[in-house]
């Protein structure tokens, strides 16, 4: 079964500071990997999403993210956060073989000290 | 292309009552999808739809969750005899089949009193 982790359940940055956000999977074959972004009361927008190929992928608004298959991770990088950035971001491995059933981490909610 | 649509965006309701929300989707998708997502948590998987056919619904919580897409459009999602375990956001999302990628909704968000 598919499972994904995210460690940081909360993370604090300073505007202008880099931003990591960790998620490890668990997927029998080549995975397809996203990542939403959520703010309050609202639904999840798709930040970026890996399929194959370059295993370092851009995204909307300056994200990017890097897949390394031997360390199962896809972690979601942006170079200098904006305070417009504070929302809860969820990481989701999809299952080809089920329909693309998107299988979601527990999320990482961000916050952006001015 | 409006995106995908929820309808209520939020419903409050007397425990053991009946509720029914409704999805529709991006037009040319043929892949709608239904996730349930609790305060602090992911959202979970329920069920989906490829246009009309329930492909996958061994995920739905009980026998008193259900989901239709009659027409291969819009789909309803009902919940029967709610409980207040109940209250949570329910999810819609879409895609094209074999394009991966799903489009989501607003949500509904349910309170069960």
């Amino acid at each position: 079964a598919q499972s994904v982790t995210q460690p940081d359940i909360h993370i604090t940055v300073s505007e202008g500071a880099s931003l990591e956000l960790r998620c490890n999977y668990s997927y029998g074959a080549t995975p397809y990997l996203f990542w939403y972004v959520q703010s309050p009361g609202q639904g999840l927008q798709l930040l970026l999403k890996y399929f194959s190929g370059d295993t370092l992928v851009q995204g909307i608004k300056g994200f990017e993210a890097e897949f390394k298959r031997s360390q199962s991770s896809f972690n979601l990088r942006k170079p200098s956060v904006h305070w417009s950035d504070a929302a809860e971001y969820f990481c989701a491995v999809g299952a080809l073989n089920a329909g693309n059933m998107l299988t979601f981490g527990g999320g990482t909610r961000l916050m952006v000290k001015p | 292309d409006t995106g995908v649509s929820q309808d209520p965006r939020h419903k409050i309701t007397k425990r053991g009552q009946n509720v029914t929300f409704r999805c529709d989707p991006i037009s040319e998708h043929n892949r709608l999808y239904w996730y349930r997502q609790t305060l602090g948590q992911g959202p979970e998987f329920l069920t989906y739809f490829q246009n009309e056919a329930q492909l996958e619904k061994s995920r739905l919580l009980s026998d008193r969750f259900s989901a239709e897409r009659p027409k291969g459009s819009f789909s309803t999602l009902e919940i029967q005899r709610t409980e207040q375990g109940d209250s949570a956001m329910y999810l819609c999302a879409s895609s094209l089949q074999g394009g991966a990628e799903a489009f989501f909704g607003q949500g509904t968000r349910l309170t069960v009193v």
